[in-house]
């Protein structure tokens, strides 16, 4: 059974750029969550995706946005990065009750 | 979202029993008790939850108070291993978790 994978690792980007961050979640699994974990702090809820639709949203801006394909793998995108976007970002995937996180990506914004 | 409240930081000797404790006094009937833990440079690592009973696996085990207002995570030998930031989340099927800063265990050789 293949885990959370997330792409890519690291990622280096500059204020105002755009950015995309790929998920697959594990197999059978129909949900996705993104969270953002800012250095020191525990991971905050960006959004959920359930069969391909949004199913939840934390507290961020509309430049953040997101995508499950049928295969349920997913994405993140943000718009118009700013210095205080640099994070992790890390995806789980569920089926019911325990979420399994991938590795995460840093992203840093210069 | 309800809330969790545990200690910032604690310390145990290796091979010793580690109690980490959780209070949520504002918890619902729906809500399962969830335990994370996030070892250093890794994604957050499911370790176990429950609802009104004790729970046990090969990871821990899950005491919970008669009246679910607060839970204690019991790992029954440290390992170095498991030094990590251990989260309490209360959580109901797939909704979103809402970690806290969690409790920094520190464990001494």
């Amino acid at each position: 059974e293949t885990g959370v994978t997330q792409s890519p690792t690291h990622l280096i980007k500059t204020r105002g750029q755009q950015v995309t961050l790929r998920c697959s979640s594990q197999s059978g699994h129909n949900t996705v969550s993104w969270y953002q974990q800012a250095l020191g702090q525990g991971p905050q809820f960006i959004f959920q995706y359930y069969r391909e639709e949004e199913n939840g949203r934390g507290n961020f801006p509309p430049r953040f946005s997101g995508l499950q394909f049928p295969n349920y793998s997913s994405e993140l995108n943000v718009n118009a990065l700013e210095l205080d976007d640099s994070a992790l970002y890390l995806c789980a995937s569920s089926r019911w009750g325990e979420q399994f996180f991938g590795p995460g990506t840093r992203l840093t914004v210069l | 979202d309800a809330k969790t409240t545990q200690p910032n930081s604690m310390e145990s000797n290796e091979e010793e029993p580690v109690h980490l404790p959780c209070n949520h006094s504002t918890i619902s009937g729906t809500d399962y008790i969830h335990w994370y833990r996030q070892l250093p440079s890794q994604g957050p690592e499911y370790v176990i939850h429950g609802l009104t009973s004790n729970v046990n696996n090969r990871m821990a085990s899950l005491a919970i108070a008669e009246d679910r207002k607060s839970s204690t995570l019991i790992l029954h030998r440290a390992t170095l291993r498991d030094a990590a930031v251990y989260y309490c989340i209360l959580n109901f099927g797939n909704e979103k978790l809402t970690f806290g800063t969690g409790t920094r265990l520190t464990i001494i050789p």
